[in-house]
Parts: C-alpha cells; structure tokens; sequence
C-alpha cells in the first residue's frame, strides 16, 4: 500500500525558532494537504497544495509540493507556543493517504 | 457556520457489545469520510460514502463494521460484537464536491471508543 514517511518524527525547539519538516511518498499524489493535530482533537487542515511545485503561504506557515508530486515540506517562521502539536502531511486520492506524523514541542 | 460534529465524544463498550458512531457533515457537504487512529499513528481510511452510496469501502474490516448515511440524518460508523483490538479514536470528515476538483476534508472532533 502507498507509505507517506515524514521526518523528523519529533522537534524540540525554543519559542520563536523556525520549524521544517517533509514528507516523502513511494506514490504520487495530485493533491497535498497538511494537517495539525492537538491532544483531542481531530486534525485542523492548514495547507492545501493542488499544482506540482506550488508554494502557499498561510501566515507563518509555508507549503511546498514537491516537482516530482511525491514530497512535501512546511515550514513555520518564528514560532509561539500555541505552534505545539503533530503535524500530519496527507496526500490525497478521493481519500486521505496520512503521513507518521511530526511532533513539535517547545521548550520554555 | 457549524463544522463537522460527531457523537458521542467518548463511548465505553464491553466486548461483544455494539457500537454506534454519528458523525453530521458541515452543512452542505455531501461526501463523508471516516477514519481510525491507533494512539501514537497516523490516522487510517476506513470509508467514503455519498447520500446512500458507499463509495469506497476499502479500508473497513470485512467483519463486524459497516456504515451508512441515509438520505437524511447523519451517518453511522456501526461495530458489532466490539473487540479490545476496535479501541481507537474514530474521525469523521467531509468534503463539498466542487467544479475544480478541490475537495478539501474538513474533520469532526472525533469519538474515543474504549472497549474494555
């Protein structure tokens, strides 16, 4: 079955420390979405991505779909401590393909 | 404008009980999706479905699950005759069909089921 890996699988970073994060797949993907998720909670869509090497913003939140449709990268600028949560990368098919996850913790 | 909405928040069942999940899409979406998380995974595909069709169900165990979502009301994620095993968080999304092709998924809160 199609296999999403996203690295780094956890990040311990100091308040406003820039973030970036990726996810690779052994499939392409027409459609990238990424997701943040709080203990809870069901996962919050962030950026959607529809065009190979598109990059969107949201905010302090950058996307990038990859050329090749089979990666992805977020970054977050300068971040505040209600950043913390997992991060999920999806790609999409009708249904959503979800990444590990990334864990972003930040330290006081 | 109210989002996806699932009930209940958390639901106990002993083994061998039912279980029944609801999930109401965001007002105007059509297209409902519904997914399991293992604590410490990634969330799984179970099943898509339309107003009374099942899309595609290839992701649901082939014993003891179903789903549905009638024409009205909201749908329904059923376990029979629950295991330890069916403990998870179950989360519904939804989507609008548009012109474009861009259908993103919005998510509920999900339901903790515990089965003890």
């Amino acid at each position: 079955g199609q296999q999403l890996n996203q690295s780094p699988q956890s990040m311990f970073i100091q308040e406003g420390e820039d973030v970036s994060m990726n996810c690779t797949s052994s499939s392409i993907f027409n459609t990238w979405l990424w997701y943040k998720q709080e203990p809870g909670e069901g996962p919050v869509l962030l950026i959607a991505l529809y065009k190979a090497g598109e990059l969107t913003s949201n905010g302090r939140l950058t996307a990038q779909f990859g050329i090749t449709r089979k990666d992805s990268f977020l970054n977050i600028s300068a971040s505040i401590p209600s950043d913390v949560g997992i991060y999920f990368c999806a790609g999409q098919d009708e249904k959503l393909t979800f990444g590990t996850g990334t864990r972003l913790t930040i330290i006081p | 404008n109210a989002g996806v909405m699932q009930n209940p928040r958390h639901l106990v069942r002993r083994r061998g009980q039912e279980a029944r999940l609801r999930c109401s899409p965001v007002k105007g979406h059509s297209h409902v999706y519904w997914y399991r998380q293992l604590p410490e995974e990634g969330l799984k595909f179970m099943v898509y479905l339309q107003k009374e069709n099942i899309i595609d169900e290839s992701g649901m165990p082939k014993e003891r699950f179903s789903a549905e979502f009638p024409k009205e009301g909201p749908s329904i994620l059923r376990i029979q005759q629950v295991v330890r095993g069916d403990s998870a968080a179950y989360f519904c999304a939804s989507s609008p069909r548009q012109r474009t092709g861009r259908y993103e998924q919005y998510f509920g809160p999900g339901t903790r089921l515990t089965v003890t």
